[in-house]
């Protein structure tokens, strides 16, 4: 069971928004930042966002992060087919020391 | 292009050892902490260790410490895993990842490789 949870599927038509939860003790979320990475089917994942909000140069501002209190979320506007994906939730843990990662999140695009 | 390669999986008996290799290029390595991701084969992402530019602080899953131990050649552009005691569980696949700045508290990992596998089995 990962330390921070998020739901283990979500799914869109193209063109929607969705949106990916991704809840903490306020040990971890509230205290550190929160990261987001994508990983493309048979891929190795990739940063997607970082501290909360900030996107890496080349993604697009069709991703978008946010943190209140012990929860983050990443909202994937304007959702296309190359979209499909796991995403998952990372923060830093103070009294793990170390990198929590949340248990992934499948997003399908019908 | 900033670029990282990992070998040194394989099949390797439980109670054995393996060390892993990773090879970076594109970027100046000792500007950056380096950290070991797995993933079990249709599972999620599991952070195993990372460890500062200048090797000074190091950090461990409690899932591996005592067992294994992450290194670094800032001469050789090379991040290491020497994993000792491996158990069935450790099988994965085992990602090298750039942390955005020197310090593994800079967690941000922006960089990764494909991975290397390793099986452990009887």
């Amino acid at each position: 069971q990962s330390v921070l949870t998020q739901p283990p599927s979500a799914s869109g038509t193209p063109g929607q928004r969705v949106t990916i939860s991704c809840s903490g003790s306020r040990s971890k979320i509230a205290r550190n930042s929160v990261n987001w990475y994508q990983q493309l089917p048979g891929t190795a994942p990739k940063l997607l966002i970082f501290s909360n909000n900030q996107r890496p140069s080349g993604v697009p501002d069709r991703f978008a992060g946010s943190r209140s209190g012990t929860s983050a979320s990443l909202a994937i506007s304007g959702l296309q087919s190359a979209d499909e994906a796991d995403y998952y939730c990372a923060t830093w843990d103070d009294s793990l020391n170390g990198v929590v990662f949340g248990g992934g999140t499948q997003l399908t695009v019908l | 292009e900033a670029q990282l390669v990992e070998s040194g999986g394989g099949l390797v008996q439980p109670g054995r050892s393996r060390r892993l290799s990773c090879a970076a290029s594109g970027f100046t390595f000792d500007d950056y902490a380096m950290h070991w991701v797995r993933q079990v084969t249709g599972k999620g992402l599991e952070w195993v260790s990372g460890i500062s530019w200048n090797s000074g602080s190091i950090a461990y899953a409690d899932s591996v410490k005592g067992r294994f131990t992450i290194s670094r050649d800032n001469a050789k552009n090379s991040l290491y895993l020497q994993m000792d005691s491996l158990r069935v569980e450790d099988t994965a696949l085992y990602y090298c990842a750039k942390g955005i700045w020197n310090d593994i508290y800079y967690y941000d990992l922006d960089v990764w490789g494909q991975g290397t596998t390793v099986t452990v089995s009887s």
